[in-house]
């Protein structure tokens, strides 16, 4: 069955420590990819997306994602984190020939300390 | 433009009864998802509807169904709820396809 793995079920850094969060996904054809955050009482929101192309993306929030095929990976980067990207990350795909249905990983908790 | 918008917020049922979710999609978008949320299965699809015709959907059984109206807006109704039932459900909007979709708030949904 096609499934994401998120590997990290809980991240704790301290302010501007580098973020990598692992995304693996489990399909061999064409796949679009994304990840979402969910801020604390907040609405899940779209934090980046790969179609095709170049295969590392820049998302919003300073954030980015390398795509790469040979490992069926999309892990999700920053740089420098902040206390408030104190938020859930999720990783989530499309097979491409799955038309609409999106298989989400099981989240990852992100903790910032101050 | 307002966003996604689900009612109610916060629902809390008996084991065997039936529940209607209502989700309206922001305006101009046309399709729309549906998705349970639990700390043990995390997210998963339920299923989506593209101008009143559902397109995909899940590994869910039947108690779980849908419909969308012609204006766009859905509903999801489960029947003969359990307590396994017991979660976030949340509708997601896009204008036609899937790729780009913005989340509502959830509905908080308790089975007792």
């Amino acid at each position: 069955a096609q499934s994401v793995s998120q590997h990290n079920h809980h991240v704790i850094l301290s302010e501007a420590a580098s973020l990598e969060l692992g995304c693996n996904y489990s399909y061999g054809g064409t796949v679009n990819l994304f990840w979402y955050v969910q801020y604390p009482g907040q609405h899940l929101q779209l934090l980046l997306k790969y179609f095709s192309g170049d295969p590392l993306v820049k998302g919003i929030k300073g954030f980015e994602a390398e795509f790469i095929k040979s490992k069926f990976s999309f892990n999700l980067r920053k740089p420098s984190v902040q206390w408030s990207d104190t938020a859930e990350y999720f990783c989530a795909v499309i097979p491409y020939s799955s038309a609409s249905k999106i298989i989400f990983g099981s989240g990852t908790r992100l903790s910032i300390r101050p | 433009k307002a966003g996604v918008t689900q009612t109610p917020r916060y629902l809390i049922k008996t084991r065997g009864q039936q529940v209607t979710l209502s989700c309206s999609p922001i305006s101009g978008h046309r399709s729309v998802s549906w998705y349970q949320q639990t700390p043990g299965q995390g997210l998963q699809f339920l299923f989506e509807y593209f101008s009143e015709t559902q397109r995909n959907k899940g590994n869910f059984p039947g108690r779980f169904s849908g419909r969308q109206f012609s204006n766009s807006r859905s509903e999801m109704n489960v029947s003969t709820l359990e307590l396994g039932d017991s979660a976030l459900y949340l509708c997601a909007s896009s204008l036609e396809a899937v790729y780009e979709q913005y989340f509502g708030p959830g509905t908080r949904l308790t089975v007792t």
